[in-house]
């Protein structure tokens, strides 16, 4: 089955803005919200991005979501250490009738 | 605050049958989607399949053929039942709850639970 895509790995320096992809297609991405989530190493997910762009509470305004056409995108301002962690993307395909996760990426703060 | 519960054996043989348990605290259950997660060690997370509180299911096609989730409104619980288990089946699985917006989608995540099948 077709997936969404992210790169593998990203990496920034303190202070930096850095951007992850999530590409996928018209019948996942191109017609349905995405969700962004964090996973440090050991612990479950957190909910980071929903409706593609909407922060929950608690969130820091660092953290910002995009989406057009078939892609979405997740971007960092003001890189810190402790924002080194996973980062994957989420959303439902009409054709799978189900959920659908990116590769997720492993961000590194330099 | 949202928090979610899971239970369930950690150690299975080949053949096995994996079954586990999940609940919630400080939220609601009912009027929400919940999914099944799983995550190989070191590896992405897979949708398993997800159910809502009128017991309507959607799977992985993938796992489809083995796979069973079921609620029991009564006391609000979700449980996943995933039949002949093999070591491919090793994994950190995850009961989540989809929240007020994109509901399909999960928001609040379940601690998981280390599940190894070895013989």
């Amino acid at each position: 089955q077709s997936g969404l895509t992210q790169p593998p790995s990203a990496s920034g320096t303190p202070g930096q803005r850095v951007t992850i992809s999530c590409s996928g297609g018209t019948s996942n991405i191109g017609s349905n919200n995405v969700k962004w989530y964090q996973q440090f190493p050991g612990t479950a997910p957190k909910l980071l991005i929903y409706s593609n762009i909407q922060r929950p509470s608690g969130v820091p305004d660092r953290f910002s979501g995009s989406r057009s056409g078939t892609s979405a995108s997740l971007a960092i301002s003001g890189l810190q250490s402790e924002d080194e962690a996973d980062y994957y993307c989420a959303t439902w395909d009409d054709s799978l009738n189900g959920v659908l996760f990116g590769g997720g990426t492993k961000l590194t703060v330099l | 605050q949202v928090q979610i519960q899971q239970w369930g054996a950690g150690q299975l043989k080949p053949s096995e049958t994996l079954s586990l348990t999940c609940g919630v605290s400080g939220g609601s259950f009912s009027g929400y989607y919940w999914s099944w997660i799983r995550q190989p060690p070191g590896k992405g997370l897979e949708w398993i399949g997800e159910i809502n509180h009128s017991g309507s299911t959607d799977y992985n096609p993938s796992l489809k053929s083995r796979v069973t989730i079921s609620v029991d409104t009564s006391k609000s619980q979700v449980s996943l039942r995933l039949n002949s288990v093999t070591a491919a089946d090793t994994a950190v699985y995850y009961c989540a709850r989809g929240g007020d917006f994109d509901y399909l989608l999960p928001d609040h995540w379940g601690q998981g639970t280390l599940v190894t099948v070895s013989s």
